[in-house]
């Protein structure tokens, strides 16, 4: 149980594209998903909590207009990432959390997404 | 967000040593405590979590300990394999709420 998936796990654009990432939870019903960006060979950064129903919450120096989430339903969070930019490329990580399950501490990883911006 | 660091950054034991990372956090109000380890382009796997109403837990080769006061815990693995090499990342939270990344130690094992 609590499995989380992501779409696509690579993708290689244009700079100037926009690029929309999927993260679905897909045994269990996730009012919260996370958002990570990971460069090589550093930490797990933070970057919004997405909340269904509601505007997703961006950590400090995020730009939520080049970020844009969207939590429409209790199992997918979309990512979108507007007017892309080589630095841009990373590898983002989406997590969702099970909180009506015995496992409600824990958050469950999707595979990541590989963007690379050319 | 909370500040989470660890120590080592990166660390080389021989196989069958014992490795120890340690991870402080500032935010007291952290109840959930886990260590993940991440194997290069994969995602980040639960191997060990502990919460604030116990001080120690072990599973075979590993082991979590928790010290809330000085906001302090710290990943044991003992009887080092080779496959044990990988970055390992704590991410201490509060239930409810985010969960912030440390900073990652690399880990390597000599056969």
């Amino acid at each position: 149980g609590a499995v989380v998936s992501q779409h696509p796990s690579r993708v290689i654009c244009k700079s100037g594209t926009s690029v929309k990432i999927e993260c679905r939870s897909l045994d269990f019903q996730a009012t919260t998903m996370f958002w990570y960006r990971q460069f090589p060979k550093q930490s797990l950064m933070l970057m919004a909590t997405s909340n269904e129903g509601s505007k997703a919450t961006y950590e400090q120096g995020v730009e939520k207009d080049k970020f844009l989430i969207n939590h429409a339903s209790l199992t997918l969070s979309t990512l979108t990432v507007t007017s892309a930019h080589p630095e841009d490329s990373s590898f983002y990580i989406c997590s969702a959390r099970d909180l009506a399950g015995k496992r409600y501490n824990e958050q469950f990883f999707g595979p990541g997404t590989r963007l690379t911006v050319l | 967000g909370e500040n989470v660091e660890q120590h080592p950054s990166t660390l080389s034991v021989q196989e069958g040593d014992s490795a120890v990372i340690k991870c402080t956090y500032s935010d007291s109000a952290s109840n959930y405590f886990p260590w993940y380890k991440q194997e290069l382009g994969k995602r980040p796997q639960l191997i060990i979590d502990i919460r604030s109403n116990v001080g120690e837990k072990k599973d075979q080769r590993i082991a979590v300990t928790l010290n809330k006061t000085a906001k302090h815990f710290s990943l044991h693995i003992t009887e080092t394999q080779p496959e044990d090499s990988a970055v390992y990342f704590c991410a201490p939270g509060n239930t409810g709420n985010q969960f912030y990344f440390g900073t990652g130690t690399s880990l390597t094992v000599i056969p």
